[in-house]
């Protein structure tokens, strides 16, 4: 079956810029998630979403930061007025259920380059 | 604070020889332990949970709340397993993973 979306899977935007980096998870889980991945490091934590709550958003960097699942489907990860530390892969995770030791499915990134 | 540690950044082993991926965390209360493993071209994927307790693809992880080690097992290296490998953490009561920094496994022919 289809597995967890992300659009576009590259993006390069100048410094400054507001970028929107979608997400479509699995159809029907409750539990979704943003990490930041830049290179050379492993993925780490941005927010959380369980239906359209955001439950936790204590990973993201700045308020240049915003995310947002209104109909407790699709999100969206949206950064404001770039900046060259942006760059880096940005996942998105979904998983069915709630609660400590759910298997997280992770989508292919979305590669943004700030110049 | 929730850390994982994985120290060695790149593995390399013979086909056949066996292989140890480290993985050492840091976390107060009890944690659920995970390795996902990236495939050349592929997504990040589960490999295995250390609560389901079962083998995949030959590998095996234990739990050492002792030493604080997830380390990550497989006694006989195959060319396919090369992949880049991360330990991961979830906290009491939390969903989002912590994860290591990863280690590229490179299985020689």
């Amino acid at each position: 079956g289809a597995g967890v979306s992300q659009s576009p899977r590259y993006k390069v935007a100048k410094r400054g810029q507001d970028v929107a980096l979608r997400c479509d998870p699995i159809s029907g889980h409750v539990s979704l998630f943003w990490y930041q991945q830049a290179l050379g490091q492993g993925p780490e934590f941005l927010t959380y979403f369980q239906n359209e709550a955001q439950l936790d958003k204590s990973g993201l960097p700045s308020d240049r930061f915003f995310a947002e699942r209104p109909e407790g489907s699709v999100s969206t990860l949206k950064i404001q007025r770039t900046q060259q530390e942006d760059s880096a892969v940005y996942l998105c995770a979904s998983s069915n259920t709630w609660g400590q030791g759910n298997e997280q499915y992770v989508g292919p990134g979305t590669r943004l380059t700030v110049t | 604070a929730q850390r994982v540690t994985q120290p060695e950044k790149l593995l390399s082993v013979f086909k056949g020889a066996p292989v140890e991926l480290k993985c050492n965390y840091s976390y107060s209360g009890s944690p659920e332990l995970f390795w996902y493993v990236q495939y050349s071209r592929q997504r990040l994927q589960l490999l295995l949970r250390h609560i389901s307790r079962e083998s995949i693809k030959g590998f095996t992880a234990d739990l050492n709340k002792g030493e604080t080690s997830f380390h990550l097992k497989k006694p006989f290296a195959q060319e396919e397993d090369s992949a880049m490998y991360y330990c991961a953490l979830s906290g009491m009561g939390a969903q989002k993973l912590v994860f290591g920094q990863g280690t590229r496994l490179t299985i020689n022919p």
